[in-house]
């Protein structure tokens, strides 16, 4: 099946500082990726749907200046968590949907915890 | 069940039972809908998936069900193995959107 890898799967930073996250897909091309974030005991909340050659699409209440995505190719996009804060701690999780497959599937990550000090 | 605060809603069963675990959805418009498992520390995984012009459809012993009429998603396990033991997620899709919603999440715990 499609794979989807994250890196790094775990990080700790300093408060203040910037954090990249990379989510690629392994065996297919996806144009659209998508980040969510989860808290612990909580769902998987969409943060933005990034789109390759574009400008990713931000859900209401996200940051996009602190939030910054960029998908410059068909296999990876990333997340830069910047100016990391304490509440910025939690579970990123990538997903990426298969462009040749033309279906809704999407396939996740395994997820990169990130915890700020 | 209702997600309250910090509080996963829990469904503990015995090795071998069948589980049940449902899923309320929100949007009546939605028209595909994802089950997921997701266990600690790790991104979701597909479990099995249904569209809305059916009200069941079958996979290795899962099994989903979707009533339209209230809005209510259902996944069901046969057998049910501690391997079974994680958070479920239902995901709904709305027509001619490409995200998707999560639900709030049932923890199985599967005892042997």
């Amino acid at each position: 099946g499609a794979v989807v890898s994250q890196h790094p799967s775990r990080v700790i930073c300093k408060s203040g500082t910037s954090v990249k996250i990379e989510c690629r897909s392994l065996d297919f091309q996806a144009t659209t990726m998508f980040w969510y974030r989860q808290f612990p005991k909580q769902s998987l909340m969409l943060m933005a749907t990034s789109n390759e050659g574009s400008k990713a699409t931000y859900e209401q209440g996200v940051e996009k200046d602190k939030f910054l995505i960029n998908h410059a190719s068909l296999t990876l996009s990333t997340l830069t968590v910047t100016s990391a804060h304490p509440e910025d701690s939690s579970f990123y999780i990538c997903s990426a949907r298969d462009a040749a497959g033309g279906g809704d599937t999407q396939y996740f990550g395994p997820g990169t915890r990130l915890t700020v000090l | 069940g209702e997600n309250v605060g910090l509080h996963l809603p829990t469904l503990s069963v015995q090795e071998g039972d069948n589980s049940i675990i449902n899923c309320a959805y929100s949007n009546s418009a939605s028209d595909y809908f994802i089950w997921y498992k997701q266990e600690s520390g790790k991104g979701p995984q597909f479990i099995i998936d249904i569209r809305s012009n059916m009200d069941k459809r079958q996979g290795q012993r899962v099994t989903v069900l979707l009533n339209k009429t209230v809005k209510h998603l259902s996944l069901q396990i046969a057998a049910t193995q501690p391997g079974d033991s994680a958070v479920y997620f239902c995901a709904e899709m709305g027509p001619g959107y490409s995200t998707l919603t999560f639900g709030k999440g049932t923890m199985l715990l599967v005892s042997p």
